[in-house]
């Protein structure tokens, strides 16, 4: 069964520090999503993208976030300059063609632990 | 600000009861889904409600979507401690992503 596949699923970084976390999407999906959840927290969305833009994105994904679609299969999520307070799971989700407004399944990733030392 | 509160946040039974949790918001939502998720794994898909008033039912789980779409219920008949997780409903909270709810954390004992 497709699978939407997460790297690293395990990083340490220093405060100050970029990172960037990886995603390979469903192949046939064209919607592509981060979620985040702070250890104990609820699912919290961060950014959707479509047709190699930014579709929509919540007040937590500020100018210290970007994503990217470098090429045909991999979407990214970097963190500039990492805080304390970014470290979270990280979630990469993907879609087929139309947003979850008619109900489309979107599929997650196991996640990315960032802990920000 | 769309919000989806879940109900009980924790539930610790007895293998053989049954259970039903609670999804609610003073939003409408045009789709909602229920997810359980696995200590350091992501959410898994288990149902998908669209339609007001909607009943699915995936073996031993029924979900039921509000007829207003504004609310959700899971219920568990004879839980099993391979039910034990974390429950999560989500709405669609526009075109382009869910709104995840507060969780519910599940534990069945044996």
């Amino acid at each position: 069964e497709p699978e939407v596949t997460q790297t690293p699923s395990h990083q340490v970084t220093q405060m100050g520090q970029e990172v960037i976390l990886r995603c390979v999407p469903i192949s046939n999906h064209l919607y592509f999503y981060w979620y985040r959840q702070i250890l104990g927290q609820k699912v919290e969305f961060l950014v959707s993208f479509y047709n190699n833009e930014i579709s929509e994105k919540s007040e937590i994904f500020d100018d210290q976030f970007s994503v990217e679609r470098p090429d045909g299969s991999n979407f990214t999520l970097k963190i500039r300059s990492t805080k304390l307070e970014d470290s979270a799971m990280y979630f990469c989700a993907s879609s087929v063609i139309i947003g979850p407004g008619s109900g489309n399944t979107i599929y997650f990733g196991e996640g990315s632990w960032l802990t920000v030392v | 600000t769309q919000l989806l509160e879940q109900s009980p946040q924790f539930l610790s039974i007895q293998e053989g009861e049954n259970l039903t949790v609670y999804c609610n918001s003073s939003s409408v939502f045009s789709s909602l889904q229920w997810y359980r998720q696995e200590p350091g794994e992501g959410p898994v898909l288990l149902v998908t409600v669209v339609t007001g008033g909607e009943v699915k039912k995936l073996k031993r789980l029924t979900f039921q979507f509000g007829d207003a779409r504004k609310d959700s219920s899971l219920h568990i008949t004879a839980a099993q401690p391979g039910d034990t997780g974390l429950y999560l409903c989500a709405g669609a909270g526009g075109t382009y992503k869910y709104i995840f709810g507060t969780g519910t954390r599940l534990k069945v004992l044996a």
